[in-house]
């Protein structure tokens, strides 16, 4: 088995500050995603990476910059935090073979800005 | 890119009744369907998928079904229990690439 970490747990800003998610995985997995969840809805994807130092845009990448620096981590920034946005972000990873490989997600960063 | 929608968003079965949720998708390269369960506070996890070369597939009071032609699937829980209240997400995965798109989801209340 494996596990995916998500730091910090929580997270509180200012409106116009860049903060930085950050996400590690021990499945030895290649692809790894970023995906935004507001409140009681479904999971928007931010941003993939299908190996170490690629970046792939997701549906909502505008606003967001990530990094793949190893392949057991990701991070994700938010360039300009806006004021009162609250979500979570969800980590993921999976073996990425293109076939259909399970997703595994991490615990989530709760993001809240003042 | 891949669009998924979800339907319903909200659904209340008795418990001991069937809940049905329906999903449908634009892009005929998707091949992979999985769906995922959130319990609040949790993160989601895969509970059944079915690929494109198959209809019909069960895990115990699971079943999916997938039409390829109408481009639908759809989750089906049998013999609901109080358990199987959460939130539970339809996806679709595009074809050559790993890049996965959910449905806004379905909040599934079951009534004792």
């Amino acid at each position: 088995g494996g596990i995916i970490t998500q730091t910090p747990k929580f997270l509180i800003g200012q409106e116009g500050q860049k903060l930085t998610l950050k996400c590690q995985q021990n499945f030895n997995h290649d692809t790894m995603y970023w995906y935004r969840q507001d409140s009681g809805k479904g999971l928007r994807l931010i941003y993939y990476s299908i190996t170490e130092n690629d970046l792939q845009k997701g549906d909502l990448s505008e606003g967001y910059d990530a990094s793949r620096e190893k392949k057991s981590s990701f991070s994700l920034t938010v360039t300009s935090a806006q004021k009162n946005e609250m979500a979570v972000f969800l980590c993921a990873s999976s073996m990425g073979t293109g076939g259909g490989a399970e997703q595994f997600f991490g615990p989530g960063t709760r993001l809240t800005v003042l | 890119g891949e669009q998924v929608e979800q339907l319903p968003s909200i659904l209340r079965v008795q418990e001991g009744s069937s809940a049905s949720i329906n999903c449908s998708y634009e892009d005929s390269a998707s091949n992979y369907f999985p769906w995922y369960k959130q319990e609040p506070g949790e993160n989601p996890k895969l509970i059944i998928d079915i690929r494109s070369n198959m209809e019909r597939k069960q895990i115990q009071e699971l079943i999916v079904l997938l039409d390829k032609k109408a481009k639908r699937f759809s989750l089906h829980i049998t013999d609901t229990q109080p358990g199987d209240s959460a939130m539970y997400f339809c996806a679709a995965r595009d074809y050559g690439n790993e890049k996965i798109t959910f449905g806004a989801g379905t909040k599934l209340t079951i009534k004792p």
